[in-house]
Formats: structure tokens, sequence, C-alpha cells
């Protein structure tokens, strides 16, 4: 079944205790990304890449480290957590890149992160 | 800078009923693509439709239609004879040249039985 996942999908955590959420995809999808989803702002994306080594920064890249070394993965890190990181993450993936013509989204389940 | 807004907080309607959702978006590109998503009450992510900025074609999927108008930059969502099904979280998205993509804040549907 073509499908993203996420894992874990609920995380609490406290302030500074680094934390990895996965996100893997079996579609061969060139683009990943994650965006995070909070009340009254809904999505805003966090990074991106465009394929296996090759990562950038969304709009609200603070806080936050990606890296892309084989392109079914993508794990977003939180070196740091605080709680203004308490959100729920969503991964995503496309076949082409944004500008291309297979460009829409297959987002995972989520993940719902809470800092203390 | 793309922008997309979605003025519509939250909306609520009688089952059956038409609702229209808004999208107004902002770019500087002559080739953009906007997009449509759902969000039901499970919370997972649905793709709807793409739409690129060479057709401004109107598209019927059903009870869902979409109404794309460069004039006045919107990309409007129109749900006829509604059900309690549709009640979900809409977002509306913009991607343009780049490679980055902005959602809207999304229009929160309430479809009363």
């Amino acid at each position: 079944e073509a499908q993203v996942t996420q894992n874990p999908r609920y995380l609490i955590t406290v302030t500074g205790k680094k934390l990895t959420v996965t996100c893997s995809q079996n579609m061969n999808h060139e683009y990943m990304s994650w965006y995070r989803q909070d009340p009254g702002l809904g999505l805003r994306q966090i990074y991106y890449s465009m394929n296996v080594e090759v990562t950038d920064k969304g709009d609200v890249p603070e806080g936050y480290k990606v890296s892309r070394k084989e392109k079914r993965n993508f794990p977003l890190i939180l070196e740091s957590p605080s709680p203004n990181q308490t959100s729920l993450y969503f991964c995503a993936s496309s076949l082409s890149v944004p500008s291309g013509g297979n460009n829409e989204q297959f987002f995972g389940p989520g993940t719902r992160l809470t800092v203390l | 800078a793309q922008k997309v807004t979605q003025a519509q907080t939250e909306i609520s309607v009688v089952e059956k009923e038409d609702v229209t959702l808004d999208c107004v978006y902002e770019t500087r590109d002559t080739t953009y693509y906007l997009f449509w998503y759902k969000q039901p009450p499970s919370g997972e992510l649905v793709f709807l439709i793409r739409r690129n900025s060479f057709d401004e074609q109107n598209e019927i999927s059903g009870r869902y239609s979409w109404n794309f108008q460069k004039s006045t930059s919107s990309f409007n969502f129109t749900i006829t004879a509604s059900q309690v099904v549709d009640s979900a979280v809409y977002f509306c998205a913009l991607s343009e040249g780049g490679d980055k993509i902005i959602f809207g804040k999304g229009t929160r549907l309430h479809i009363l039985p």
C-alpha cells in the first residue's frame, strides 16, 4: 500500500531532551516536506527536500533539523525541544517538486508532540 | 511573496445546503499551482484537487466543484447538497515556481444534521 508513515504518533517529552520523528514513504517520491499545524495558524512548512542530500528551510525552521540520506526517509530532529514546539506535525511527499506536474502531496497520519 | 487567504474561519450550514469556501491568493509568478486539501475530524489530510495557472476551466467532481478565476486571484470550492460527512477543515494551498508550498489557515466547516 502506497503510504507515508510517521513515528511516533504521539510523544510527550520534556524541554531540552533531543528527539527524532521519523518519516518514510514507499512511493519513490522526490519531494518530502515537514509541516506543523497549530490552531488558527493552519499548516506551516518547516523544512523540505527536493531529493537525497538536498534540503532547505521552509517558513518556520528555527529549532528543527532534517536530513535526507535516503530517498524514502526524511526524519525531523528537535535537538533541544521547547514548549513552543508543542504541535501537530505532518510529513508529506510528492512525486515531483512543487513546480512540477505531479506535485499533489500525500500526508502522513501526523505526530502530536507535547513538550513540557 | 506568495500568500493564501481563507477569510472564513468557520462556517456552519444545515445538511443539504450548498456552501462555498473562499480562497484568495497572491503571487507574482505566472506559473503556479493551487490545491485544496480536506482534513476530517480523524485528522488525516486528503488531497482534493490541483489546478495549474494555465487552466482556468472550472472542475466538477460529484458534489464538489471548483471555480478558478485569475482575474480575482480566487480559487473557490463549492459543496452542493452538503452532507454531514463533509464536516472537516479545508485548506487551500499555493505553490509557485520555487520549492515551497504555502497553505491558508483553513476553514472549519460544520454540516448540521
